[in-house]
């Protein structure tokens, strides 16, 4: 069965920490790996993952897949308070847009 | 950018009547929506996908009597919550593909009473 799990589960820093947010799936066949933030309402979209090894970057946010291990990270760094929510790891199945979502974690950055 | 609209935003009605949730792409066209389910403090759960001018294809574990799902054109696709009851208070979003990005709509809370 396809899975996707997500560590840890919940997470409290202070600001300016910087986070590591784990992601780990089997799924028969991959295309891509993607990660959001969830606030109040639906996911926004942080990075979309292909290929294994190369960093994405945006900001104090980075990405990286390893397609051997079957896992990502997400890490953030100089965490805010604006940082908090909770970051959903998505792998697409291939060829049929199908996304399988992790559990999430759950971010709390306090001031 | 993309932008992917639900209406209502948010929704209360009685048990025992039925809800209907409409998703809709603004900008482009998507021939696959699909709808989630999240329970509070958990992630998305994807009930169904559904395809522009075909039956929708549901995830195991999902009634497909209860949650009707109606993608009658390019743009639009509709969840219809049958007969509801308190147990299917929830927040329930859509999504639509573009370019291999999904685009989600701002959600629909629905709450029975």
């Amino acid at each position: 069965e396809d899975k996707v799990v997500q560590s840890p589960l919940s997470l409290v820093v202070h600001e300016g920490d910087t986070v590591t947010l784990n992601c780990s799936y089997e799924v028969t066949n991959f295309r891509s790996l993607l990660w959001y933030k969830q606030e109040k309402k639906a996911p926004t979209f942080l990075f979309m993952l292909t290929s294994s090894g190369i960093e994405k970057k945006s900001g104090r946010l980075s990405s990286i897949l390893d397609k051997k291990e079957l896992f990502s990270i997400l890490n953030i760094t100089a965490t805010q308070t604006g940082d908090s929510a909770v970051y959903l790891c998505a792998v697409e199945v291939s060829g049929t847009y199908k996304y399988i979502f992790g559990t999430g974690t759950r971010l709390k950055v306090l001031a | 950018g993309a932008v992917v609209s639900q209406h209502p935003s948010w929704v209360i009605c009685k048990s025992g009547t039925s809800v209907k949730i409409e998703c809709r792409s603004l900008d482009f066209q998507a021939t696959t929506m699909f709808w989630y389910r999240q329970f509070p403090k958990q992630s998305l759960m994807l009930m169904a996908t559904s395809n522009e001018g075909s039956k929708a294809t549901y995830e195991q574990g999902v009634e497909k009597d209860k949650f009707l799902i109606n993608h009658a054109s390019l743009t639009l696709s509709t969840l219809t919550v049958t007969s509801a009851h308190p147990e299917d208070s929830s927040f329930y979003i859509c999504s639509a593909s573009l370019a291999d990005t999904q685009y989600f709509g701002p959600g629909t809370r629905l709450t029975v009473l």
